[in-house]
């Protein structure tokens, strides 16, 4: 069955450090990966996502994520992190029926 | 283009009582999914849909909980006889193909059951 982990349920970090969020997934088809941000009380957007080609996926907001096929991991990153970018953070792959498969989520919290 | 509206926005029902959820997708997406968020969970799959059709609905609980897109109208959820576990963010999301399964969010019916 298709699974996606996130390794870190938290993350504090300061104003403009660099940042990496963890997602290691499993599948048994071909792979869809997908990087979700919800701000409080919101929906979530699509920051970036993976569906073949090059392993380096640029997404919104100076986001970026890297595909690693041996290491079935797809962790996100970004350079420097602003206070807006506090928010929740969802890794998900596609599953069998066009359904998304969510992680639990990683709360990043920027401080200044 | 209007994006994916869910309302209402915040609905909060008695134990027993039944809670109607809507989605309008966005124009031009014919498919339709609904996710639940527990607190401190991730988004769990329950059902997809397309126009008078269910197509996987695996993930909804096999007692009170139905759901409908049909031909008019907004996709409907619909939970019979709520008990407070069913308190939740209920998100529904839209695509206008199956192929890469990127999918639009709407913001979400919080509901609380009291």
């Amino acid at each position: 069955a298709q699974s996606v982990t996130q390794l870190d349920s938290q993350v504090p970090v300061f104003e403009e450090a660099p940042v990496e969020l963890r997602c290691n997934y499993s599948s048994s088809v071909s792979v869809y990966l997908f990087w979700y941000v919800q701000y409080p009380n919101q929906g979530l957007q699509l920051l970036l996502k993976y569906l073949s080609g090059s392993t380096l996926v640029k997404g919104i907001n100076g986001f970026e994520a890297e595909f690693n096929k041996s290491q079935t991991s797809f962790h996100l990153r970004k350079p420097s992190v602003h206070i807006s970018d506090t928010a929740e953070y969802f890794c998900a792959t596609g599953g069998s029926q066009g359904n998304l498969i969510f992680g639990k989520g990683t709360k990043l919290s920027v401080k200044p | 283009n209007a994006g994916v509206m869910q309302n209402p926005r915040h609905l909060v029902r008695r134990r027993g009582q039944e809670a109607r959820l809507r989605c309008s997708p966005m124009k031009g997406h014919s498919h339709v999914y609904w996710y639940r968020q527990l607190p401190e969970e991730g988004l769990k799959f329950m059902v997809y849909l397309q126009k008078e059709n269910i197509i996987d609905e695996s993930g909804m609980p096999k007692e009170r909980f139905s759901a409908e897109f049909p031909k008019e109208g907004p996709s409907i959820l619909r939970i019979q006889q709520v008990v407070r576990g069913d308190s939740a963010a209920y998100f529904c999301a839209s695509s206008p193909r199956l192929a890469d399964g990127e999918q639009f969010f709407g913001p979400g019916t919080r509901l609380t059951v009291l």
